[in-house]
C-alpha cells in the first residue's frame, strides 16, 4: 500500500514552453502533497506544500508565478514549471502525507520523480 | 528553525562490513526523525522513522537507527554491508508543520 505516481518521469522541453507534472496517490487519500527540487548530488529542497481544495504555500525563494501547484483532489497534485528555462533543469520529486497515519504519527510517500530538462 | 546536517558526504566500506552513517539535527522540541535511500534517478524510499518511544528503530533492509537526545543525533547502522545497498542515504527531520527537512546526504558506495 501507499504507492504515489508521479509522471513523467523524464521530460525535455524546448526553452519558454510549460511543463506539467502529476502527482497521484493511488491507494490512499493526501491532504498533503509536498514538492521538492534536487539539484545533481545535492539534497531535496522543498518548494511548496500542496494542500487539497487551497493554495498552495510557497518556501521562500520560489517563484510562485513559475511553479504553480494545482491540488484540486485528494488523490491528485499537479506541477507546472513555466516559460521553462534552462536553468530549471532539474529533478523534481513529490511527497504525500497519508492521513492519520500509523499511530497517528507522519506517513510519507515519495514518487519516483521526475527529470526535467529544458533545451 | 530545524536543521538537519550529515557530516560525511561520501563513505566507501567493503561488503560485509559495518556501517555506520551519521545524523545530527536542530530542533528545539521532540522532533519526528527520519532515514531515506535514494537509488539514482530514483525516488526516496523510507527505511525507517521514530517518533516517540524506544530509541533504538528497526527498519527495513537490516538497518537501524538510534536516537540520542543528548547529542541530537539520529545515526542509521547495518552490521553488514552489501553490494545493493550502495546508494544515497538522506536524514530527515519533521515537525508539527509537516514539513520534511532533509540533510545533505551521504553517498554510500561498496567494494566488493
Amino acid at each position: 500500500g501507499a504507492v504515489v505516481s508521479q509522471h513523467p518521469s523524464r521530460v525535455i522541453c524546448k526553452s519558454g514552453t510549460s511543463v506539467k507534472i502529476e502527482c497521484r496517490s493511488l491507494d490512499f487519500q493526501a491532504t498533503t502533497m509536498f514538492w521538492y527540487r534536487q539539484f545533481p548530488k545535492q539534497s531535496l529542497m522543498l518548494m511548496a506544500t500542496s494542500n487539497e481544495g487551497s493554495k498552495a504555500t510557497y518556501e521562500q525563494g520560489v517563484e510562485k508565478d513559475k511553479f504553480l501547484i494545482n491540488h484540486a483532489s485528494l488523490t491528485l497534485s499537479t506541477l507546472t514549471v513555466t516559460s521553462a528555462h534552462p536553468e530549471d533543469s532539474s529533478f523534481y520529486i513529490c511527497s504525500a502525507r497519508r492521513t492519520g497515519g500509523l499511530n497517528g504519527g507522519y506517513g510519507y510517500t515519495f514518487g519516483s520523480g521526475t527529470r526535467l530538462t529544458v533545451v | 528553525a530545524q536543521s538537519v546536517t550529515q557530516p560525511d558526504i561520501h563513505i566507501t566500506v567493503s561488503e560485509g562490513a559495518s556501517l555506520e552513517l551519521r545524523c545530527n539535527y536542530s530542533y528545539g522540541a521532540t522532533p519526528y526523525l527520519f532515514w531515506y535511500v535514494q537509488s539514482p534517478g530514483q525516488g526516496l524510499q523510507l527505511l525507517l522513522k521514530y517518533f516517540s518511544g524506544d530509541t533504538l528503530v528497526q527498519g527495513i533492509k537490516g538497518f537501524e537507527a538510534e536516537f540520542k537526545r543528548s547529542q541530537s543525533s539520529f545515526n542509521l547502522r547495518k552490521p553488514s554491508v552489501h553490494w545493493s545497498d550502495a546508494a544515497e542515504y538522506f536524514c530527515a527531520v519533521g515537525d508539527n508543520t509537516d514539513k520534511l527537512i532533509f540533510g545533505t546526504g551521504t553517498r554510500l558506495q561498496v567494494f566488493p
